[in-house]
C-alpha cells in the first residue's frame, strides 16, 4: 500500500464542517483511497472509498483532486459522537496483497 | 445478524500461559483476519484466511497460531503469552478477498499479559 501522511490530531466544534486531508504523493494509477473511522474501544469502521473527483455517502464526502496526490475527507456538521480516529489508506483494490496498514490516523476531537 | 463477534472482551494472563481468542461471523464472508493494536498505534495484521482450510501469516505472526475449520470461525491462539503481547486484538471479515474491500471489525479483545 502507498504511504500516506495525515495530521496527528484536529479539534473542532459541534455543527462545524471538518475536513481531514491525507497526502499520498506516490499513489499509483490503480490505487483507490479508503477511509476508516475508529471510536474509542471499538474496531475500525469503513466510511468511504473513492478513485477520483468526489464521492458522497450518508456519512461523509471524499474529495480527490485531478493529480490524486491528496484526498480530503469531509464530515458535515460534526457532533460530539464524531470524536474518533480517522485512517486514510491507499492501495490497489485489484491487487492489494493482504497487508492493511492503518498507520497512526488523525485523532478528531469535537467539542461542545 | 450479529456481524463479527469476539470473546472474551477482556483477559488477563500470566507470562507463559496459553489461550484462544474466539472470533465468529455470520455474514458468510470468506476473508477473515486478526489484527493487534498497541496503545496510540494503528493496526498490524497477525494472520489472515481467505477461506476454510486456508490461512497465512501477516506482518506480526510470531507467537500466534490460527486455524479455519469453518467459514464462520477463526480462532487465534497464543502459544505462550509474553508481556509484549499485551494489546487489543481485533478480528475482521470481508465479503471480498481483497484487503481493501470493506472490512467488518469485531469489538475487540483487550489482553493484558503480566
Amino acid at each position: 500500500l502507498a504511504k500516506t501522511t495525515q495530521p496527528i490530531s484536529m479539534d473542532s466544534y459541534e455543527g462545524q464542517e471538518v475536513n481531514i486531508t491525507c497526502s499520498h504523493n506516490n499513489i499509483a494509477t490503480n490505487d483507490y483511497i479508503t477511509w476508516y473511522q475508529q471510536f474509542p474501544s471499538q474496531g475500525p469502521r469503513f466510511i468511504i472509498q473513492g478513485y477520483k473527483t468526489k464521492v458522497t455517502n450518508e456519512v461523509a464526502s471524499l474529495f480527490i483532486p485531478a493529480d490524486r496526490k491528496s484526498s480530503t475527507l469531509s464530515l458535515p456538521r460534526v457532533s460530539l459522537s464524531d470524536t474518533a480516529v480517522y485512517y486514510c489508506l491507499v492501495g490497489d483494490i485489484g491487487n492489494a496483497g493482504n497487508m492493511l496498514t492503518f498507520g497512526g490516523g488523525t485523532r478528531l476531537m469535537v467539542k461542545p | 445478524n450479529a456481524g463479527v463477534t469476539q470473546t472474551p472482551k477482556f483477559q488477563v494472563l500470566k507470562t507463559g500461559q496459553s489461550m484462544t481468542l474466539q472470533c465468529a461471523q455470520d455474514m458468510n464472508h470468506e476473508y477473515m483476519s486478526w489484527y493487534r493494536q498497541d496503545p496510540g498505534m494503528g493496526l498490524r495484521l497477525i494472520h489472515y484466511s481467505v477461506g476454510a482450510g486456508i490461512t497465512d501469516q501477516g506482518e506480526v505472526p510470531n507467537g500466534y497460531n490460527v486455524s479455519r475449520s469453518t467459514t464462520e470461525d477463526f480462532p487465534l491462539r497464543l502459544l505462550s503469552a509474553a508481556p509484549s503481547q499485551t494489546s487489543v486484538y481485533f478480528c475482521a471479515s470481508s465479503p471480498g478477498l481483497n484487503v481493501l474491500d470493506t472490512q467488518y471489525f469485531g469489538p475487540g479483545t483487550r489482553l493484558t499479559v503480566l
